[in-house]
């Protein structure tokens, strides 16, 4: 079965620090792997994926994850955090084993920026 | 495109009541999963309907039930509500089967439900 874990219920950095992120997941076939992001009061949205090729992946406002398939981990990094970062992080794991297979969600990491 | 919306936005109800919530996909999307937020319990996967069909179904008491039109638009209910169900209800859309071959899901804003 699939599983997602993120390290950390919340995480504090300081505007300007390197932002990271951890996920780990479980999955018998190669997966696809995704970040998205919640902001106070909305919806979530997709910050990148991964599916096939490239492992670093590159996505929406300065972050970027890397799928290491021997660490089963898929982190998300930003070089340097900026106060409109302060939000929740989910991690969500996707595999094709068979058509009924659905996205597991991780319980998420809510980040915070200090001034 | 519009994206995902959902009504109502923010719904009041007492124990025991029941609710619809509805939810319609970007244009083009035949896909429709519902999530259920709650600071406790994290998102939690409701279920998930392609082309008017449940595809998958998350660990849910039978209370919680959905359907999918033949426009895509979705709607779950939720019968005889208890105080544990006041929680965020978000739908997501994709053109396919959420995640699958990588397929984006677009959120829409969500629901606030408060049972008293």
């Amino acid at each position: 079965a699939q599983s997602v874990t993120q390290l950390g219920s919340h995480v504090s950095v300081s505007e300007g620090a390197l932002v990271l992120l951890r996920c780990n997941y479980s999955s018998s076939v190669p997966p696809y792997l995704f970040w998205y992001v919640q902001y106070p009061n909305q919806g979530l949205q997709l910050l990148l994926k991964y599916t096939t090729g490239a492992t670093l992946v590159k996505g929406i406002n300065g972050f970027e994850a890397e799928f290491k398939k021997s660490e089963t981990s898929f982190h998300l990094t930003k070089p340097s955090a900026h106060m409109s970062d302060a939000a929740e992080y989910f991690c969500a794991v996707r595999s094709l084993r068979n058509r009924d297979d659905k996205i597991i969600f991780g319980k998420g990491t809510r980040l915070h920026i200090l001034p | 495109k519009a994206g995902v919306t959902q009504t109502p936005r923010y719904l009041i109800k007492t124990r025991g009541q029941q609710v619809t919530l509805s939810c319609s996909p970007i244009s083009g999307h035949r896909s429709v999963s519902w999530y259920q937020q709650t600071p406790g319990q994290g998102l939690q996967f409701l279920f998930e309907y392609f082309s008017e069909t449940q595809r998958n179904k998350g660990n849910f008491p039978g209370r919680f039930s959905g359907r999918q039109f033949s426009n895509s638009r979705s709607e779950m209910n939720v019968s005889t509500l208890e105080l544990g169900d006041s929680a965020l209800y978000l739908c997501a859309s994709s053109s396919g089967l959420a995640g699958g071959l990588g397929e984006t899901q677009y959120f829409g804003p969500g629901t606030r439900l408060l049972v008293l």
